[in-house]
C-alpha cells in the first residue's frame, strides 16, 4: 500500500530564506506526483506535476524534484515570502490509476 | 473561468442527521472526484466518477456515504445517520479527460465543505 510521508510538519522562516520540503513515498511504481498549496479555508492550488519519466520541473520560484528509485521529491522554494505562507500537499498517482495519494503536508509560515 | 464550487461551505448537523453536500465541477470535465480531509491530515479518496458513471467507491468508509451523479456534471454525496467522526472537509475535484492510463492531467480542486457532526 503506498504511503506518502512529508518532513517537516511544521516550518517557519524568515522572509528571504531559501527553503526545501521533503515528500517521501514507499512504492516507486509511480504515475506522476503532484506538488499542492493549500490555503485556509480554501481549496487545493496546483503547483508542479512531475511525470515520472521526469527528474524536475520549474515554476518562478520554486523547484521541485523527482528521484523514484529512492521514493522521494523535493520541492524548493527560493527567497520566501509572506505571501507563501500556506500548507504545502504532495501527492502521488500509480501507473493506472488515478487517485491521488496525499502526505500529510507541510505547514510554511514566513515571517515578515 | 468559473473554478469547482462547493455548497454549502459550512455544516453543522447533529449526530445521526442526513446531510448532503453539492459539488459543480468545471463545465466539460469528464472525472469527478471526492476526497475527506481529516483535521491536520491530508485529503484520502473516497470516490471517482467518469461522466454519469461511478468507476471507484473503494474509499467511502461505510454504507452510509453515498455519491451520485446522474447526468455527469454537478454530484452530490450523501451521508446518512452521521457521526462525530464523519467530521472534516470534503474536497471536490474535477478533471478534463476521463482520469487513468497515460493521461498525464491536473485535478482542480473546489474550496471544500467543512462538516461538523455535533
Amino acid at each position: 500500500k503506498q504511503e506518502v510521508t512529508q518532513i517537516p510538519a511544521a516550518l517557519s522562516v524568515p522572509e528571504g530564506e531559501n527553503l526545501v520540503l521533503n515528500c517521501s513515498f514507499t512504492d516507486s511504481a509511480i504515475y506522476n506526483l503532484q506538488w499542492f498549496r493549500q490555503d485556509p479555508g480554501k481549496g487545493l492550488t496546483s503547483l508542479l506535476l512531475i511525470q515520472s519519466s521526469q527528474r524536475e520541473q520549474t515554476s518562478g520560484r520554486l523547484n521541485a524534484s523527482l528521484d523514484k528509485s529512492s521514493g522521494r521529491s523535493t520541492l524548493y522554494i527560493a527567497a520566501s515570502q509572506p505571501g507563501d505562507s500556506a500548507t504545502y500537499l504532495c501527492a502521488v498517482t500509480t501507473s493506472g490509476t488515478y487517485k491521488y495519494i496525499f502526505g500529510t503536508g507541510t505547514r510554511l509560515k514566513v515571517l515578515a | 473561468g468559473a473554478g469547482v464550487s462547493q455548497s454549502p461551505r459550512y455544516k453543522v448537523a447533529k449526530r445521526g442527521q442526513d446531510v448532503a453536500l453539492r459539488c459543480d465541477p468545471i463545465s466539460g470535465h469528464v472525472s469527478l472526484f471526492w476526497y475527506q480531509q481529516a483535521l491536520g491530515q491530508g485529503p484520502e479518496f473516497l470516490t471517482y466518477f467518469q461522466n454519469e458513471a461511478q468507476l471507484d467507491k473503494s474509499g467511502l468508509p461505510s454504507d452510509r456515504f453515498f455519491a451520485e451523479r446522474p447526468e455527469g456534471s454537478v454530484s452530490t454525496l450523501k451521508i446518512q445517520r452521521t457521526q462525530q467522526e464523519d467530521s472534516a472537509v470534503y474536497l471536490c475535484a474535477s478533471s478534463e479527460l476521463g482520469g487513468a492510463g497515460d493521461i498525464q492531467e491536473t485535478q482542480y480542486f473546489g474550496p471544500g465543505t467543512r462538516l461538523l457532526v455535533l
